[in-house]
């Protein structure tokens, strides 16, 4: 079975600061984790993605993703935050054992960037 | 939301009627997905389609209905049956498996029904 929380419902920071929007997962075998954002009244766009490889995940718009087995942790980070990264952050993950490819999504993260 | 049209952008309807949602693609992929988006709740799998003529039932598929005869078109009805159709709902797609490939989503279709 797969599960994926995002324990912050909002996540408040200010313009310039360093953000983190937190997810978690649960899976049997191994994980495929996945970012996505969504500006309002519009569709989810794809951010970035953890297969194998690298803990480290570059993505789009200076986005990444640290994946960190351990902790069982999949947390999207950007070093410097702009007020337009404001915006709704999905966490989703699938689980590479059980022969479903359907991801699992989290309930969102609304990300506030203050000037 | 590129590649992926939903139409139209708002719905509007009398309780106890039919209503379809369309989706259409552009970027030639096999699989393709209804969701549906509800405040505080994520995203919801409605039903799913890895190829043309065939699809499944999602988590949530009660008082829906889909058709998958073309690759390009995966267009998805909201009956009567469905308790409370008010939502946003999302079609994406994606190349299909094994490769764990991300979803592209098209814009949404805001339903309304009273």
């Amino acid at each position: 079975a797969q599960s994926v929380a995002q324990p912050e419902d909002q996540v408040n920071v200010a313009e310039g600061n360093p953000l983190t929007v937190k997810c978690t997962y649960s899976v049997s075998g191994n994980p495929y984790l996945f970012w996505y954002v969504q500006y309002p009244n519009r569709g989810l766009q794809f951010l970035l993605k953890y297969i194998t490889g690298d803990n480290l995940v570059k993505g789009s718009y200076g986005f990444e993703a640290e994946f960190n087995k351990s902790q069982t942790s999949f947390h999207l980070k950007k070093p410097s935050a702009l007020v337009s990264d404001s915006a709704l952050y999905f966490c989703a993950v699938r689980d590479d054992e059980g022969g479903s490819y359907i991801p699992t999504f989290g309930r969102g993260t609304s990300l506030i960037v203050h000037p | 939301d590129g590649g992926i049209t939903q139409s139209p952008k708002y719905l509007f309807r009398k309780e106890g009627q039919n209503v379809t949602l369309s989706c259409e693609q552009n970027l030639n992929h096999d699989a393709m997905y209804w969701y549906r988006q509800d405040p505080g709740q994520g995203l919801r799998l409605i039903y799913y389609s890895q190829i043309v003529n065939d699809f499944q039932k999602g988590d949530i598929a009660e008082g829906y209905s889909v058709s998958r005869e073309k690759k390009e078109s995966f267009p998805l009805t909201v009956t009567s049956a469905q308790k409370n159709p008010t939502a946003f709902y999302l079609c994406a797609s994606s190349d299909r498996d094994p490769v764990p490939y991300e979803q592209y989503f098209g814009p949404g279709t805001r339903l309304t029904v009273t």
